[in-house]
């Protein structure tokens, strides 16, 4: 299947600094890439939808000017928590998807970012 | 809004079944998913169902559909210490749009 990577998997950041999540689709392009975090032991909450080339589309409750989110390319989403505070700490989850071949609706998720902001 | 709900724990046995339910309230779901997730890691796609399907097979993993009560089932035959992870299920109304996603169920399997 499809690869996708995040960088960095894991990054520990003070309290009011910014943090930058990467998302890669590796061997395919992405029309859409979706952003997830996932607090432990819960299921997976959509924060965004992004598409390529257009502003991300943010859930009820998701803070747009906290959580930048910018897919410049078919291959690259961005996540960026600004500002970050300890309740941001979570595990971030990016998942790609093509639109075209892909018949099964399929999304491909990357391995997730764990941020803990001290 | 749309939902999908599942048991949160599930303990087996080695060399068992197990059955994971879930139950879902979207009529137009289209694909219905059961992602498997270990420890500190991602989601790994294990399969998928069509709407307009009742049963798939791949190989140890059985999936059951029941769209007039919008139930879906996973059976993973002769379970291993290795299948111990959380399992979610989640469908898709249409393209392009995100995963709705269960809790999902911890599987725990002893020797």
């Amino acid at each position: 299947g499809a690869v996708v990577s995040q960088h960095p998997s894991w990054v520990i950041c003070k309290s009011g600094t910014s943090v930058k999540i990467e998302c890669r689709s590796l061997d395919f392009q992405a029309t859409t890439m979706f952003w997830y975090r996932q607090f432990p032991k819960q299921s997976l909450m959509l924060m965004a939808t992004s598409n390529e080339g257009s502003k991300a589309t943010y859930e009820q409750g998701v803070e747009k000017d906290k959580f930048l989110i910018n897919h410049a390319s078919l291959t690259l989403s961005t996540l960026t928590v600004t500002s970050a505070h300890p309740e941001d700490s979570s595990f971030y989850i990016c998942s790609a998807a093509s639109t075209s071949g892909n018949p099964y609706n399929e999304q491909f998720f990357g391995p997730g970012t764990r941020l803990t902001v001290l | 809004g749309e939902d999908v709900e599942q048991s949160l724990f599930l303990s087996v046995r080695e060399g068992d079944s197990s059955v994971i339910n879930c139950t879902y309230t979207d009529s137009s779901s289209t694909y219905l998913y059961w992602y498997k997730q270990e420890p500190g890691a991602g989601l790994q796609l294990l399969t998928y169902i069509f709407s307009n399907m009742d049963m798939k097979q791949d190989q140890r993993l059985t999936v059951l559909l029941n769209k007039k009560d919008k139930h879906l089932s996973l059976r993973i035959a002769d379970t291993q210490t290795g299948d111990s992870a959380i399992y979610f299920c989640a469908e898709i109304a249409q393209a392009g749009t995100a995963l709705i996603f269960g809790k999902g169920t911890t599987l725990s399997v002893s020797s």
